[in-house]
């Protein structure tokens, strides 16, 4: 079945820093890719998205380019702030069917 | 403001008692959806409607019940059925099934 592996975190950064969050995929057919951002206490947010091979999702300074050959969609953002700090959870959503599937979640903390 | 709203924020059960966690959309959504999120884990869908009046299960239903009487109302039952009840609990719509989702804010369940 389809299926999502995220890096593990947690993830600790300065303010300022590189952020990458390394997600990669298992999907029988061509799905669609979500990153998704839950702040502390609140329900999850969509980031970003890309609907097929090569599409590059962005929004608030990040952005994933969908890899069909590597079967990745990993998440960067040149430089990261405090108001970053969250659970970033990166989906699939296979065209065939009807679900989201979810990584595990990295957790990404910024400190000033 | 369209949006998703969950209610109560923070729900507590008692042992053999039933809750029931309300999910309200005016987004004009055909579908909606209930996740369960535990700790240091992604999501897993419990139910999901594709439109008003017809609902399926997800990969965990077992000890949930829900029912889609209107479009903008999809409630959750969480039964005495249910015997690890404790989690973090997501509802999200989507315009059409198979298309984007987006989630609400969230119910925290707590067993006395």
């Amino acid at each position: 079945g389809d299926s999502v592996t995220q890096m593990e975190g947690p993830v600790t950064l300065s303010e300022e820093a590189f952020l990458t969050i390394n997600c990669t995929y298992t999907a029988t057919g061509y799905p669609s890719l979500f990153w998704y951002v839950q702040y502390p206490g609140e329900g999850l947010q969509l980031l970003l998205k890309a609907t097929k091979a090569d599409d590059k999702g962005s929004n608030k300074g990040f952005e994933a380019t969908y890899r069909k050959e590597t079967t990745s969609f990993h998440l960067e953002k040149g430089s990261v702030q405090v108001s970053d700090s969250a659970v970033y959870f990166c989906a699939l959503s296979d065209r065939d069917d009807y679900k989201l599937s979810f990584g595990a979640g990295t957790t990404v903390t910024v400190r000033a | 403001d369209g949006g998703i709203t969950q209610s109560p924020k923070y729900l507590f059960r008692k042992e053999g008692q039933n809750v029931t966690l309300s999910c309200e959309q005016n987004l004009n959504h055909d579908a909606m959806y209930w996740y369960r999120q535990d700790p240091g884990q992604g999501l897993r869908l419990i139910y999901y409607s594709q439109i008003v009046n017809d609902f399926q299960k997800g990969d965990i239903a077992e000890g949930y019940s829900v029912s889609r009487e209107k479009k903008e109302s999809f409630p959750l039952t969480v039964t005495s059925a249910q015997k690890n009840p404790t989690a973090f609990y997501l509802c999200a719509s989507s315009r059409r099934f198979q298309e984007t989702q987006y989630f609400g804010p969230g119910t925290r369940l707590l067993v006395l």
